[in-house]
């Protein structure tokens, strides 16, 4: 079964940085675009980037542009957050989740538990 | 940008009721449009995509509906498992996502 792991959250001081995680296993990582998704406590949803498959384009939210970038490693079917210049406004659970589409139409189909990440001095 | 509005907020219903949540976007998003549900601690579950289309497991009490800029999300039947956070996304700009603010649905 499809399975999405993070890793690699916790306590970090400002403008300090960050590598966020995301281990998948139970289908071919390669053939499918990845993004990251953020919440802060108590708050909505907050999309943050996209990866394509290949990892040859990144898209990014206007709030993260410039200080995250995502990557991937397909041959260890991982996904990757570099978060950078952190501000206690990036407190949040990170979540991954993998891009289904069919035909013209995207949606999020399996996401991972969340790695929370605690920006504080 | 595109943006989402949902309404209500949040809403306190019953075991049984029937149960509506609207979301609009500022511009057309012809059906570019799903629906989430997210439990307290836990990551958001796909519950409807392309507007009106049941994802896999879903149980059919679950519905989607709406194009253009007004969508709407029914429980037919609410279920004690039901009480969580909703939210719609349009996908419209894609490869750029946006949530909607979520609406809380809770025991009254």
């Amino acid at each position: 079964q499809v399975q999405l792991v993070e890793s690699g959250g916790g306590v970090v001081q400002p403008g300090r940085s960050l590598r966020l995680s995301c281990a998948a296993s139970g289908f071919t990582f390669s053939d499918y675009a990845m993004h990251w998704v953020r919440q802060a406590p108590g708050k909505g949803l907050e999309w943050l980037a996209v990866i394509t498959y290949d990892g040859k384009n990144k898209y990014y939210a206007d709030s993260v542009k410039g200080r995250f970038t995502v990557s991937r490693g397909n041959p260890k079917s991982t996904l990757y957050l570099q978060l950078s210049s952190l501000t206690a406004e990036d407190t949040a659970v990170y979540f991954c989740a993998r891009e289904e589409r069919r035909s013209s139409i995207y949606y999020l189909d399996h996401w991972g538990q969340g790695a929370l990440v605690t920006v504080s001095s | 940008d595109i943006q989402m509005t949902q309404s209500p907020s949040s809403l306190s219903a019953s075991v049984g009721d029937r149960v509506t949540i609207r979301c609009r976007a500022t511009q057309h998003i012809r059906n570019y449009l799903n629906w989430y549900q997210q439990k307290p601690g836990k990551a958001p579950i796909l519950l409807v995509y392309a507007a009106s289309t049941l994802q896999s497991g879903v149980p059919s009490r679950f519905s989607g509906s709406g194009s253009g800029t007004d969508f709407t999300l029914t429980i037919s039947s609410l279920q004690p498992d039901d009480f969580a956070t909703y939210y719609c996304q349009q996908t419209y700009t894609t490869p750029l996502f946006t949530f909607g603010p979520g609406t809380k649905v809770d025991i009254k």
